[in-house]
């Protein structure tokens, strides 16, 4: 199975800075790649696919980039609803599909 | 508009089985594969595998290779996921998750709301 490694595990960011967060992939999944936001008690939001497309209705603050093992998800300007965990998800090779073990955004 | 619906809260002794049910909506159940994915208090996404509701076949992780049974209903629009032999390990929230459109199966737009499975003694 692919692994799927997220660094930081953790970051503490205020309402309006640059957040970029990295995920890399044991082997090479070309694009396969898409980011999710989760907030506690609520089920994963699809943000961005194929590394760098983003989801209808999802804001432009948030872009992914990257291809091949590595990959980023940037916001921007972080907003007060972007406090979340951040997962991401190969699906390039399955089964298994996998998920990042994901990067908490709290305030700082 | 889409929408999954799963069954409510259970609680299960060890060795026990739990099946959950994902109803769909707003779209034809045929049309798109359920995936399953678990998570544990606090901790990160797993995914447990895919059925499509057209043909049955599925597809399941190593990891639950004969524990769990991936099954549907077309008549009623609803997925079920069976997982046997249940231990406290298996204390979680279980989602059913849909492809965001056709050739893009796994990247999941939409998801059930989420059952919480509790094992315990």
């Amino acid at each position: 199975a692919i692994r799927m490694t997220q660094s930081p595990s953790s970051l503490s960011a205020s309402t309006g800075d640059r957040v970029t967060i990295t995920c890399r992939a044991s082997q090479g999944i070309s694009s396969y790649l898409a980011w999710y936001q989760q907030k506690p008690g609520k089920a994963p939001k699809l943000l961005i696919y194929a590394a760098s497309t983003l989801q209808s209705g999802v804001p432009s603050r948030f872009s992914g980039s990257g291809s091949g093992t590595d990959f980023t998800l940037t916001i921007s300007c972080l907003q007060s609803e972007d406090f979340a965990t951040y997962y991401c998800q190969q699906y390039y090779s399955y089964p298994p599909v996998t998920f990042g073990p994901g990067t908490k955004v709290d305030i700082k | 508009q889409v929408q999954l619906v799963q069954s409510g809260a259970e609680v299960k002794k060890p060795g026990a089985s739990v099946k959950v049910s994902c109803k769909a909506s707003g779209y034809t159940f045929t049309s798109y594969d359920i995936n399953w994915v678990r998570q544990a208090t606090g901790q990160g996404l797993e995914w447990m595998g895919w059925m499509n509701p057209n043909s049955g076949n599925t597809g399941y992780a190593q990891k639950f290779q004969g524990r769990v049974t991936m099954t549907r209903n077309t008549s009623i629009s609803t997925a079920y996921m069976e997982l046997s032999s249940l231990r406290s390990e298996d204390t979680a929230v279980y989602y059913c998750a849909r492809g965001n459109r056709l050739g893009q199966q796994l990247v999941y737009r939409y998801w059930g709301q989420g059952t919480l499975v509790t094992v315990s003694s």
